[in-house]
């Protein structure tokens, strides 16, 4: 099955500066890559996602770039704000029969005023 | 309004004593999936079901059942509760296998002593 691997588990960061949160997978067919936020006491949330057919996908201060060669994709965050802070999580789904969303063990984001 | 819903949100039970987590999603979504939270560990998930009487076990289903005999729920049953279930349990759903957002419930603080 997949296995996905984040780093770091931990991150803290000046507000305004950048946030970069790596994850790598063992799967090379895996095509779907989604990053979940989780605020603290609430729910994990959808806030980017990327194929395996592009690249490097932008919303607003997010990007996510994704290497199928090494078989790792990143999260950036520009310009962070103190509402930035959350747990962060990476997936990987494998295009293969076992049909299961295999997420990374998450990264502590805290963003200092 | 678009939702998964959990209950209970908290639970405190004893060994043993059987237990079920109620999970429904109005979106008339295919997927359904069961996670476990713990920390350091990221999501783990336990069982999935890809539609109407169709299961499957994901990465860590001992201990645990479910059945889909609707397509909006997707019950967890732990027959026989035991300290190591202990944990953030969360129900999601997807319109469909494979590459598209996980909608997650609030969670389900489960406590066995």
């Amino acid at each position: 099955g997949e296995n996905v691997e984040q780093h770091p588990s931990t991150l803290s960061v000046q507000e305004g500066d950048s946030a970069v949160i790596k994850c790598t997978y063992s799967d090379s067919a895996s095509n779907y890559f989604p990053w979940y936020k989780q605020e603290l006491g609430k729910r994990p949330q959808l806030i980017i996602d990327i194929r395996s057919n592009v690249g490097e996908k932008k919303d607003q201060r997010i990007a996510v770039t994704l290497n199928k060669t090494a078989k790792h994709f990143s999260l950036h965050i520009t310009e962070t704000q103190p509402e930035d802070s959350a747990v962060y999580f990476c997936a990987a789904y494998p295009y293969s029969n076992d049909y299961k969303l295999s997420f990374g063990a998450g990264t502590t984001v805290t963003v200092r005023a | 309004e678009a939702q998964v819903t959990q209950n209970p949100r908290y639970l405190i039970t004893v060994t043993g004593k059987k237990l079920t987590v109620t999970c429904s999603q109005n979106m008339n979504h295919e997927y359904m999936s069961w996670y476990r939270q713990d920390p350091g560990l990221g999501l783990r998930q336990i069982y999935y079901s890809m539609n109407v009487e169709v299961t499957d076990k994901g990465d860590v289903p001992e201990g645990y059942k479910v059945s889909r005999k609707e397509k909006r729920n997707f019950p967890l049953i732990l027959e026989s509760p035991s300290p190591n279930q202990t944990s953030l349990y969360f129900c999601a759903s997807s319109l469909r296998e494979g590459g598209t957002e996980a909608f997650f419930g609030q969670g389900t603080r489960l406590t066995v002593v």
